[in-house]
């Protein structure tokens, strides 16, 4: 199984700041790389695909970036409504996550 | 509006059985492919099972093959996950998720998801 590696797995900034989140897969995975956000009690919401793709309908300030095994997702400027854990996929091999991170506002 | 509903979630004991079902509408269905995913309390997610849309392809976690079964009714445009030998660790909340586009495992639109409970 290829393992992902995310990190933090939590953080506080404040509204405004500039928020970035790493993955990092076992082995080589091109771009098959999603992210996700997860807000309490909610279902998985799918904001970034194949590694640098912007879901439809997703605010800009969200973006990811990164090929092989190296991954990063960034939120440009950190909005109340973007507090929640932010999840990593991998689709190589049959599909596995990250351990999330979880976003709080300082 | 697609839409995914799950049910069939409760309480069972170690080594029971459970029938979760996800009904879709709002697109093809018959067009998709299917998948479980579960996350138990306070942990992160992990995917369980995925279908193709004509059930021709059909994979399963290791660690819930052999136990479990997922299955579709395209007529009736319902996803299924038969769970069979229940352990404590089997304790989560399922999501069925739709695939956004075939050869791909990227999760599109998920259900709201239904609580499954394994303890004596």
């Amino acid at each position: 199984d290829i393992q992902m590696t995310q990190s933090p797995s939590s953080l506080s900034a404040s509204v405004g700041d500039r928020v970035t989140i790493t993955c990092q897969a076992s082995q080589d995975i091109s771009n098959y790389l999603n992210w996700y956000q997860q807000k309490p009690g909610k279902a998985p919401k799918l904001l970034i695909y194949d590694a640098s793709n912007l879901e439809t309908g997703v605010p800009s300030r969200f973006s990811g970036s990164g090929s092989g095994t190296d991954f990063t997702f960034t939120i440009s400027s950190l909005q109340p409504e973007d507090i929640a854990t932010y999840y990593c996929q991998q689709y190589d091999n049959l599909p596995t996550f990250g351990g999330g991170t979880k976003v709080e506002i300082k | 509006e697609v839409q995914l509903v799950e049910s069939g979630g409760g309480l069972v004991k170690p080594g029971g059985s459970l029938r979760l079902s996800c009904a879709a509408s709002g697109f093809t269905f018959s067009s998709y492919s299917m998948n479980w995913v579960r996350q138990a309390p306070g942990k992160g997610l992990e995917w369980v099972s995925s279908i193709s849309s004509s059930s021709s392809y059909i994979y399963y976690a290791d660690s819930v093959k052999g136990r479990f079964t997922i299955s579709r009714d395209n007529a009736k445009n319902s996803l299924y996950l038969q769970m069979n030998s229940l352990r404590a660790e089997d304790t989560a909340v399922y999501y069925c998720a739709r695939i956004a586009v075939a050869g791909t495992y990227y999760f599109d639109y998920w259900g709201q998801g239904t609580l499954v409970t394994v303890s004596s």
